[in-house]
């Protein structure tokens, strides 16, 4: 009964490969996002959906597509991998997009990519 | 300028005394909301606190308190009674606004290890 579940845990791969990681809530959450952690441990966001729709892309190459077929799922698709993009992706999910709300992000356990 | 600023990169305390993990935020809006995360060397996320900006009390949530002095614009999240259990990197984040711009920026992180 996972409430935020993303596969693959991990994931190694060469250069120029392409991969997707799959990410899928349970919570009935209406906001989905992916955030970038690197090597320093700092969290960055990346793309964040609203019911399906895109609502913030924070300046991530166009080599990194999201997809959400519905609110409840939200893949991330990467494209000739390079070195630099191995780091943990975490797939999260809130209720709602107010910010004097507590709508907590809840975190999938992430996913490291390590690109060889 | 940093949004979110985490001034300790470690700490350390010994067990079963409390400890203080500062936070400094930059934000011109007036509805903000502030979190805390865990995230232990499994490496997965946990919330533990939220404040919003016109909350009038400190959060408290069982042995985690978040002293949010508005004025200053710091949210010190204090541990009491440290475990071992509670060695882990932990994250102050911001969410801004009302009405759709909800994503989470995170601070650098403080790692903090408990000692026996």
């Amino acid at each position: 009964d996972t409430a935020v579940s993303q596969t693959p845990k991990y994931l190694v791969t060469q250069m120029g490969n392409d991969k997707s990681i799959k990410c899928e809530q349970n919570l009935g959450h209406d906001t989905m996002y992916w955030y970038k952690q690197d090597s320093k441990k700092f969290l960055k966001i990346m793309f964040s959906y609203n019911n399906k729709e895109l609502i913030i892309n924070e300046t991530v190459p166009n080599r990194f597509s999201p997809k959400s077929p519905d609110k409840a799922h939200l893949n991330l698709h990467i494209n000739s991998l390079e070195l630099g993009d191995s780091a943990v992706y975490f797939c999260a999910s809130s209720q709602g997009t107010y910010g004097t709300q507590n709508t907590e992000a809840f975190f999938g356990q992430g996913t490291r990519l390590t690109v060889v | 300028a940093q949004k979110i600023t985490q001034t300790q990169p470690g700490m350390f305390v010994q067990e079963k005394e409390a400890v203080t993990l500062d936070c400094t935020y930059d934000t011109s809006d007036p509805s903000y909301g502030l979190f805390w995360y865990k995230q232990p060397s499994s490496g997965e996320m946990i919330f533990l606190i939220y404040q919003g900006s016109y909350d009038q009390q400190n959060a408290t949530e069982g042995r985690y308190s978040l002293n949010f002095q508005k004025a200053r614009k710091s949210a010190n999240l204090v541990i009491s009674a440290s475990q071992l259990g509670d060695s882990a990197m932990y994250f102050c984040a911001m969410r801004e606004g009302d009405g759709g711009y909800n994503k989470l920026i995170f601070g650098a992180g403080t790692r903090l290890a408990v000692h026996p």
